[in-house]
């Protein structure tokens, strides 16, 4: 049982590049979660999605694009990386809005560094 | 005002203490409240959940939540070092299903 995995768990890019940041959940659950963690931020949201093809965003979307064409994989991009998108990336999942109540499951992030 | 709200600490017991993690919450919408471990370097792991005014245990763990003062605290009874690590309070925001976090309480146990 694989569980939410992502990939890559480490990059290094620099300031311009595309950077794709990959999801992918075993457990075909419906709603789907990209956070940033920052020292002094804590986790903050960027994007979630509630099911394929229904994305929104959270609270630091900007500098971002997701796409959810398969319930389980929930790809993040960075169109064109700033340094201040250095962070740990995590995405979650969990089943359904009423399994909300109880739990998100974390994958293991990837720590991106900009240059 | 950040919606969830914990004390930075770090804080220190020494084992078989009991540790004693808050969180207060602004938003009075929200359903949910959880306790997420986080060691060094990995992913958030749940602890617990609660979402009824009071007490709640699992082995170790005690969540209490308090509605209308807005609080929510975790006990760890019997401390160990393997406790150690940076706990985190989270509200479930219904609107969005997504989850607030707290910024995260270092807790450091001593042997």
């Amino acid at each position: 049982d694989a569980g939410i995995t992502q990939s890559p768990r480490y990059k290094i890019t620099e300031t311009g590049r595309q950077v794709t940041l990959m999801c992918h959940q075993t457990w075909s659950h419906s709603y789907m979660f990209w956070y940033r963690q920052d020292l002094g931020h804590g986790l903050r949201l960027i994007y979630y999605s509630a099911a394929a093809d229904i994305t929104d965003k959270g609270e630091v979307p900007d500098g971002y694009v997701v796409s959810r064409s398969k319930t389980e994989n929930f790809p993040l991009t960075l169109e064109s990386a700033t340094r201040s998108q250095t962070s740990v990336y995590f995405c979650a999942s969990s089943e359904s809005f009423r399994r909300l109540q109880e739990t998100q499951y974390f994958g293991p992030g990837t720590r991106l560094l900009v240059l | 005002q950040k919606e969830v709200e914990q004390n930075s600490g770090p804080l220190s017991v020494p084992e078989g203490a009991i540790a004693s993690l808050n969180c207060t919450y602004s938003d009075r919408g929200s359903q949910s409240f959880f306790w997420y471990r986080q060691y060094s370097g990995k992913s958030p792991e749940l602890i617990m959940f609660i979402y009824s005014n009071g007490d709640k245990e699992d082995g170790r763990f005690t969540a209490q939540l308090n509605k209308a003062s807005q609080y929510v605290s975790l006990l760890i009874r019997d401390s160990q070092p393997s406790d150690s690590a940076t706990y985190l309070c989270a509200a479930l925001r219904g609107s969005q299903g997504n989850l607030i976090f707290g910024k995260g309480t270092k807790l450091s146990v001593k042997p």
